[in-house]
């Protein structure tokens, strides 16, 4: 199983600023990378499931990259509002998770 | 629909006593399952995963066990609980492939006293 690293561990921004995260893994044996966000007191949700190098995705505000060559992915929040607070998530294959980056957006 | 169990929701045990969680999955044939652990101030933590009837992979040895006895259950057991158990459960599943999204159930808040 290879690991993956996630910073920062905590992150705090202002409302409308935006800000983004970093996801690294081992590039060997690369099958698939997952982004999620996990909400206090609910299931983790996906945001994200990208396999190929250079793959970008986008769902509304949030965007995610990926470098399989490099070994890391990031995650972009534009204009972060309060609902956005969580704790996002990467994971590799079998969908080992970093510890996750908590965001916190004061408004 | 896809949908995923797990129960029961919260559960209060002593140390040495048995412990058993069910996850069940609906909807869907020949899914992985997954069972994690989020300790207290740790991250998500995986403990099983299973491809299929019979097949559990262990990522951490420990006191805890788990089964599939069905290709929808799996089950995650232990037979004398330490206080090093307590946590936060939580069973997810995804589809055949392994580039397929996960689905999480709402977890088991495990207290061992």
């Amino acid at each position: 199983i290879l690991n993956v690293e996630q910073s920062p561990q905590s992150l705090h921004v202002q409302e409308g600023d935006s800000t983004n995260f970093t996801c690294s893994f081992p590039s060997s044996n690369f099958y698939a990378l997952h982004w999620y966000r996990w909400e206090t007191a609910k299931s983790p949700e996906a945001l994200f499931v990208m396999t190929l190098n250079g793959d970008e995705k986008k769902k509304g505000r949030i965007s995610a990259t990926l470098n399989t060559k490099e070994g890391y992915s990031y995650l972009y929040i534009k204009g972060s509002q309060p609902e956005d607070s969580a704790t996002y998530l990467c994971a590799n294959t079998p969908l080992v998770f970093g510890k996750g980056t908590r965001l916190s957006v004061i408004a | 629909s896809q949908t995923i169990h797990q129960w029961p929701a919260t559960l209060v045990q002593p140390v040495g006593s048995p412990l058993s969680l069910e996850c069940t999955v609906e909807g869907t044939s020949n899914p992985n399952l997954y069972w994690y652990r989020q300790a207290a101030g740790r991250g998500l933590q995986l403990l099983f995963y299973s491809v299929g009837i019979g097949q559990i992979s262990s990522e951490v040895p420990q006191n805890l066990s788990a089964s599939r006895p069905q290709d929808r259950q799996f089950i995650l057991s232990s037979k004398k609980l330490l206080l090093s158990d307590s946590g936060f459960y939580l069973c997810a599943w995804t589809g055949g492939a392994m580039n397929t999204e996960a689905f999480f159930g709402q977890g088991t808040r495990l207290t061992v006293v």
